[in-house]
């Protein structure tokens, strides 16, 4: 079966801009992740979808990240605008309900700002 | 909160040479434990879990026991192959809460050196 779908797999931008990333989950997994990884640190989680539905952003950045999965399928993440911080790996992961589940995690997308 | 510790890395082996990596975390309530490893390139996998008490995870020569009376879940190998160097990471999930996304520790890195 085809895997978690990232893109892109590298972005270098400078701060104050704006960046998005795409996430494209396994076909039928009804809970979706975006988990921050910095240089060092384990992955730290930003926000869970169920279905479209947020269940947990507690620890997402709200004044400048977003984050959305329309018809609960694919999903975005935007950071606007970013910080020289936010450099880190972005990884999304989806697993099939979530009710501590196996998940799946893409290659994920490594984030340099300059 | 919840927190996972794991040792510091990188921890470097010779071919065949028993392996321990050390887990420890600080949480309450109904667990299940994991350990997931990153190979050079690749995104996250599930290596093991342990859902209850007293459980062992096994998965390609790897083992780790939940330790509820140590808060522990240490990875062991008998015998380590190049091939299983990579970034580990140990992570858990509350099973009692709305909120079950994985909580994961720092990684250690693992060099086998044939």
């Amino acid at each position: 079966e085809a895997g978690v779908a990232q893109s892109p797999r590298y972005k270098i931008i400078e701060k104050r801009q704006s960046v998005a990333f795409w996430c494209n989950p396994i076909s039928g997994h009804a809970t979706l992740y975006w988990y921050q990884q910095i240089l060092g640190q384990g992955p730290k989680l930003l926000i869970q979808f169920q279905n479209n539905g947020v269940v947990d952003d507690s620890q997402l950045p709200k004044d400048r990240f977003s984050a959305e999965r329309l018809k609960g399928v694919d999903s975005t993440l935007k950071i606007q605008p970013a910080k020289l911080e936010d450099s880190a790996v972005y990884l999304c992961a989806s697993s099939f309900r979530g009710v501590g589940e196996k998940l799946f995690f893409g290659s994920g997308t490594q984030l340099s700002v300059l | 909160g919840n927190s996972v510790t794991q040792m510091e890395g990188p921890v470097t082996l010779s071919e065949e040479a028993f392996l321990t990596i050390n887990c420890t975390y600080t949480a309450t309530g109904y667990l299940s434990l994991f350990w997931y490893v990153q190979y050079p390139g690749e995104g996250l996998q599930l290596l093991l879990k342990a859902t209850k008490a007293d459980d062992k995870g096994s998965n390609k020569g790897f083992e780790a026991t939940y330790r509820k009376e140590t808060t522990s879940f240490h990875l062991e190998k008998g015998s380590v192959q190049v091939s299983d160097s990579a970034v580990y990471f140990c992570a858990l999930i509350p099973m009692d809460t709305g909120r079950r996304a994985l909580t994961f520790g720092s990684g250690t890195r693992l060099q086998v050196q044939p």
